[in-house]
């Protein structure tokens, strides 16, 4: 089955600097590939999402990319800001349902 | 639009008692159910899935069970509670597998 991998588990940026998080896959069939920003106590939200058939995405200060050749694909958050600081959680699917990363703690300093 | 409910939010229990977690979604008909389980630090586990009434898949053989008694409800059961069952359990929605998915607020549930 896929299996995900996620890295950093945890990273430390300045405000206003960018963040950069890596995720590779295993199953070549998947092709969906979303991304879930977590808060403290709640449930994971979709911040944004790319299909195999597309290389980037972006919306305002976040982007997406994938490369599937090399079965990888990178959350890439710019300007970062205090609000930004949670968990972020890759995942991977195809016809199958989603196989998520790790996480990755993300912390914006003042 | 849609809105999913899990209920309860947080929840403590003996070892040995038994459990059961709802989860209902409004506002669309026939969506495929999740239940995921957090523990810290091991990102989430897909327990359950299901696609339709009555029709459920599970990943990984463990002391829980799941329902879908209703096209829009989902329930996570168990008879006898572990230790090992505390974690932070999570439901979510999607058309299809290959649709993002929306999740619930979660239950901690703690077992002592």
């Amino acid at each position: 089955g896929e299996n995900v991998e996620q890295h950093p588990s945890t990273l430390s940026v300045q405000e206003g600097d960018s963040a950069v998080i890596k995720c590779t896959y295993s199953d070549s069939a998947s092709n969906y590939f979303p991304w879930y920003k977590q808060e403290l106590g709640k449930g994971p939200q979709l911040i944004i999402d790319i299909r195999s058939n597309v290389g980037e995405k972006k919306d305002q200060r976040i982007a997406v990319t994938l490369n599937k050749t090399a079965k990888h694909f990178s959350l890439h958050i710019t300007e970062t800001q205090p609000e930004d600081s949670a968990v972020y959680f890759c995942a991977a699917s195809g016809n199958t349902p989603l196989v998520f990363g790790k996480g990755t703690r993300l912390s914006v300093i003042a | 639009s849609q809105t999913i409910h899990q209920w309860p939010a947080t929840l403590v229990q003996p070892v040995g008692s038994p459990l059961s977690l709802e989860c209902t979604v409004e506002g669309t008909s026939n969506p495929n159910l999740y239940w995921y389980r957090q523990a810290a630090g091991r990102g989430l586990q897909l327990l359950f899935y299901s696609v339709g009434i009555g029709q459920i898949s599970s990943e990984v053989p463990q002391n829980l069970s799941a329902s879908r008694p209703q096209d829009r409800q989902f329930i996570l059961s168990s008879k006898k509670l572990l230790l090992s069952d505390s974690g932070f359990y999570l439901c979510a929605w999607s058309h299809g597998p290959e649709g993002g998915y929306t999740f619930g607020s979660g239950t901690r549930l703690t077992v002592v």
